[in-house]
């Protein structure tokens, strides 16, 4: 079954940028689409990237997806970091029967 | 206003068994999927399941398949999870969440529903 691999935990300083990688195993991640979800304590998961590149309306241009063919992998970017993007960040995957989570990055800002 | 909203939180016993219920309200409940994850305590989410309400057409990721059922009543816009023979390990947060197959995300998500299964 494909699969996708977060690192545990990142942390940065705030005004800085950060990437949180996905790397895919048993399949091309290529060849579907990714999605990352942001998720605050206490707060259900909200989509902060869909479809490799995209953002939902109402989410900063400080964050950013890609995809590297190369290393199989997808990246989550985000800029000038506030203490308030401080969470847990999923990547997430699927094909035509199965949907896929990474196991999650925990961010920290300080 | 697109709202999913989840039945409150459940304390079980081994053995018993839970349906959990994800009422949807703000669209057409027949054109979207419902997906269902689960959060065990300090863990990542999993993707258990997901159910197109307007045929029923179900999948189950493997590991959930025959340990749990998923269906939905399109009379009064709900999807539901059934747990069955809970154990200790499906202590969790369950979560439904609407997804939106033109734009390949879970765009929507219920509130959640904390389970917890202790003697």
């Amino acid at each position: 079954n494909f699969m996708l691999t977060q690192p545990h935990s990142v942390s940065e300083s705030p005004g800085k940028t950060v990437i949180i990688s996905c790397t895919g195993s048993n399949g091309s991640i290529a060849s579907k689409f990714v999605q990352w979800y942001q998720q605050r304590p206490g707060s259900a998961p909200t989509a902060v990237v869909y479809q490799d590149n995209q953002r939902p309306s109402g989410v900063p241009d400080r964050f950013s997806g890609s995809i590297d063919s190369s290393s199989n992998s997808a990246s989550l970017t985000i800029s000038a970091l506030k203490t308030e993007d401080e969470a847990d960040y999923y990547c997430q995957s699927h094909d035509s029967n199965n949907w896929v989570f990474g196991g999650g990055t925990k961010l920290t800002v300080l | 206003e697109v709202q999913l909203v989840q039945s409150g939180a459940e304390v079980k016993k081994p053995g018993e068994s839970l349906k959990i219920s994800c009422r949807v309200s703000g669209y057409f409940f027949t054109n979207y999927w419902i997906g269902w994850m689960r959060q065990m305590p300090g863990k990542g989410l999993e993707w258990m399941g997901i159910i197109y309400p307007g045929d029923s057409d179900i999948k189950y990721d493997p590991s959930f398949q025959g340990q749990v059922t998923i269906s939905a009543d399109k009379s009064i816009n709900t999807a539901y999870l059934q747990l069955n023979s809970l154990r200790a390990s499906d202590t969790a947060i369950y979560y439904c969440a609407r997804f939106w197959q033109h734009l390949d995300h879970f765009d929507y998500w219920g509130q959640g529903t904390r389970v917890t299964v202790s003697s």
